[in-house]
């Protein structure tokens, strides 16, 4: 799997959008970019995939560069339930059904100021 | 629906006693992940069932440690005997089988598990 990297933290105010960086640059052509995030004392949670297109549904919208070495999640209008451990894995793309453990590294810790 | 479940919720045990964490993974999901934090460190795979059978054990990090699916339905973990080293949050995850599209792993809470 391709090594990510991501900041450490970052804040955003309470119904902004908070737009979270994920650098990747080793990716390859059959790799996904996969977000999950965990929320304190909770088992991270699904966001979002995707492969080259940009990606959108109820939670957060992806935006992957054109060059696929890089990737931006965001969430349109945080909130104070979005202050999380954010996770950007990227992995090969998913087999029959079978799909793999998940390596996660240290992710950006989003803390949303009321 | 229930989400995945995991019992106990917190478990403290002394260094070289026996403790076993179950996960119920949520109904019609083959796939079941079994991961773990330690102290300070990232989370970790540990091992991967497809229905009863063991489809990737890689992470596992020694024979001290061992996970049944008997008839594919929930899992237990064992750990015997349990070292300090152990300690940390044990996460369990599911997903549906399904070819062809990408089928996130839904987790349960975790098991906090202090050996002393």
């Amino acid at each position: 799997d391709a090594k990510t990297t991501q900041p450490p933290s970052m804040d955003c105010a309470e119904g902004r959008a908070a737009n979270l960086p994920c650098n990747h640059s080793t990716i390859s052509g059959n790799e996904y970019v996969y977000w999950y995030r965990q929320i304190h004392s909770q088992g991270p949670q699904y966001i979002i995939h995707g492969l080259k297109n940009n990606e959108t549904n109820e939670m957060a919208s992806l935006i992957i560069t054109e060059d696929r070495k890089s990737s931006t999640l965001i969430l349109p209008h945080a909130t104070l339930r979005d202050t999380a451990v954010y996770y950007c894995i990227v992995r090969v793309a998913h087999s029959g059904g079978g799909a793999d453990g998940l390596t996660f590294g240290k992710g950006t810790h989003l803390i949303i100021q009321p | 629906e229930a989400g995945v479940t995991q019992f106990p919720s917190h478990s403290v045990i002394e260094k070289g006693q026996t403790v076993t964490l179950r996960c119920d993974p949520i109904s019609g999901h083959d796939n079941l992940y079994w991961y773990r934090r330690v102290m300070g460190k990232e989370i970790k795979f540990l091992l991967h069932f497809v229905k009863e059978s063991k489809q990737d054990e890689s992470g596992m990090p020694n024979n001290r440690f061992l996970a049944e699916r008997t008839g594919g339905t929930y899992s237990t973990l064992k750990v015997q005997p349990a070292e300090l080293e152990d300690s940390g949050v044990y996460f369990c995850a599911s997903s549906l089988l399904l070819a062809g599209r990408y089928n996130e792993q839904f987790f349960g809470p975790g098991t906090r598990l202090t050996v002393l």
